[in-house]
């Protein structure tokens, strides 16, 4: 069971750069949700998702689109990367009201 | 707005001895509280939830206080030891309206040395 996964591990851009994190679970749990992780801040909800095709956005939402497509997976967009979205993203799954069960992150850095 | 804090100055204890973070909050009532911890390099783990009708919560050698009163949460982890040393992340469930999510803390540093 591998629970959460996130790829890539390690990442470095360049301003105006696109890619994709990936997140995908096999816990069949129907809340997915991104977070990023910045020094002297404590985690911040970027987007998340109660289900297959259904999104929401978080606390800190621009500059990042998320889609749905299939229970297991939740990637993480970054259409256009700024330096400011430099920081240690994770990904997090839940069934219901239990606890969020967290990857173990993408370390990204946008020059 | 809701603000979460955690002792910023990191922990170091002796090996045995207790350990005791502090989660304070204000500015909102939570329908629950929640204590990850985090490893170097590695996402939150889960560790404890406490509910706000419930004032105490152990699990083996931790231990969950939650006082609405003072909006604080205490964590304690009892005959410690080195494989303790980590960051410990206190999340308060914000539970208003519509407005249902985790504010987390930045965490407490503990050190257990042997």
């Amino acid at each position: 069971n591998a629970g959460v996964t996130q790829t890539p591990k390690f990442q470095v851009l360049k301003t105006g750069q696109s890619m994709t994190l990936q997140c995908a679970q096999d816990m069949n749990h129907e809340y997915m949700s991104w977070y990023r992780q910045d020094p002297g801040m404590g985690l911040r909800l970027i987007h998340y998702s109660v289900g297959a095709g259904i999104t929401d956005q978080g606390e800190v939402p621009n500059g990042y689109n998320v889609s749905r497509s299939t229970t297991e997976d939740f990637p993480l967009r970054l259409l256009s990367a700024a330096p400011s979205q430099t920081s240690v993203y994770f990904c997090a799954s839940k069934r219901g009201n239990q606890p969020q069960h967290f990857g173990d992150g993408t370390r990204l850095s946008i020059l | 707005s809701q603000k979460i804090e955690q002792n910023s100055e990191a922990l170091n204890i002796q090996e045995g001895k207790t350990a005791t973070l502090t989660c304070n909050y204000t500015n909102y009532s939570p329908a629950y509280l929640q204590w990850y911890r985090q490893d170097p390099g590695r996402g939150p783990v889960f560790l404890l939830l406490i509910r706000e009708n419930e004032k105490e919560k152990r699990k083996e050698r931790l231990k969950v206080t939650f006082d609405t009163t003072l909006k604080q949460s205490l964590f304690h982890i009892t005959a410690s030891q080195p494989a303790d040393s980590a960051t410990y992340l206190c999340a308060p469930r914000l539970n208003a309206g519509n407005n249902r999510k985790l504010i987390w803390g930045l965490g407490t540093s503990l050190a257990v040395n042997p």
